[in-house]
């Protein structure tokens, strides 16, 4: 257990759907992102908060939207997905945004969009 | 553009054996380089965070050295057993409050 969980574990969806993935970190931590991992590609960021402020955009459609509502929740509401949007999506956590500081990853979201 | 080379891609070895695997990245601008382990189904699990040139760190049968100047890393394992199967992750830093830039990964099978 890493402390940082994520729900659901899986999920499949049609591209008119909405739906939300949620993280939770019991680590006391102040920063979190959202990762995007598709096949045969690496670890892609997609959003970083600090202090429940957004500090990083990674260029991301706004089909994906982020939420911080607290320092220890992140939430990404998905709607009119693309099936090319189907992926590993991961969440993590660390003390601080510094070089050094360790990433503290959930289990993922395996989203399926059909 | 920043890139993370890890090589290989996989790896299949005994029981027993020791293995290495390399990470390459830009030697310029370094920061941090961090390894991860990723077990099917599980969590990415932080290994090591490396920030100086000639640093070596150890955890069991695990083991990470560090050449900023050439920019690699080696990943070795001693002993391979079965339950060290799993994918092993490098990331680079190339500033602080920079983002991670992640390679593919070298996935490890060790056959009992």
């Amino acid at each position: 257990e890493t402390g940082v969980t994520q729900t659901p574990r899986h999920l499949v969806m049609g591209m008119t759907n909405k739906k939300s993935l949620k993280c939770e970190q019991h680590l006391g931590h102040n920063a979190m992102y959202w990762y995007k991992q598709s096949a045969k590609k690496p670890l892609e960021l997609m959003f970083v908060y600090n202090f429940k402020e957004q500090t990083e955009n990674n260029s991301v459609p706004s089909r994906f939207s982020p939420e911080c509502p607290n320092s220890s929740h992140l939430f990404l509401h998905l709607h009119t997905l693309q099936p090319e949007d189907s992926a590993l999506y991961l969440c993590a956590s660390s003390q601080q945004l510094g070089s050094t500081d360790t990433q503290y990853f959930g289990p993922g979201t395996r989203l399926t969009v059909l | 553009i920043l890139n993370v080379e890890q090589s290989p891609q996989s790896l299949h070895v005994q029981e027993g054996d020791s293995t290495n695997f390399t990470c390459s990245f830009p030697s310029s601008n370094f920061y941090a380089l961090h390894w991860y382990r990723w077990e099917t189904a599980k969590s990415p699990e932080a290994l090591f965070v490396m920030t100086l040139n000639g640093d070596e760190k150890k955890k069991g049968r695990i083991s990470a050295t560090l050449n900023t100047k050439e920019g690699y890393s080696y990943l070795y394992i001693k002993g391979s057993q079965p339950e060290d199967s799993a994918t092993y992750l490098c990331a680079f830093n190339a500033g602080n409050n920079r983002k991670l830039i992640w390679g593919l990964g070298t996935s490890l099978a060790v056959n009992p």
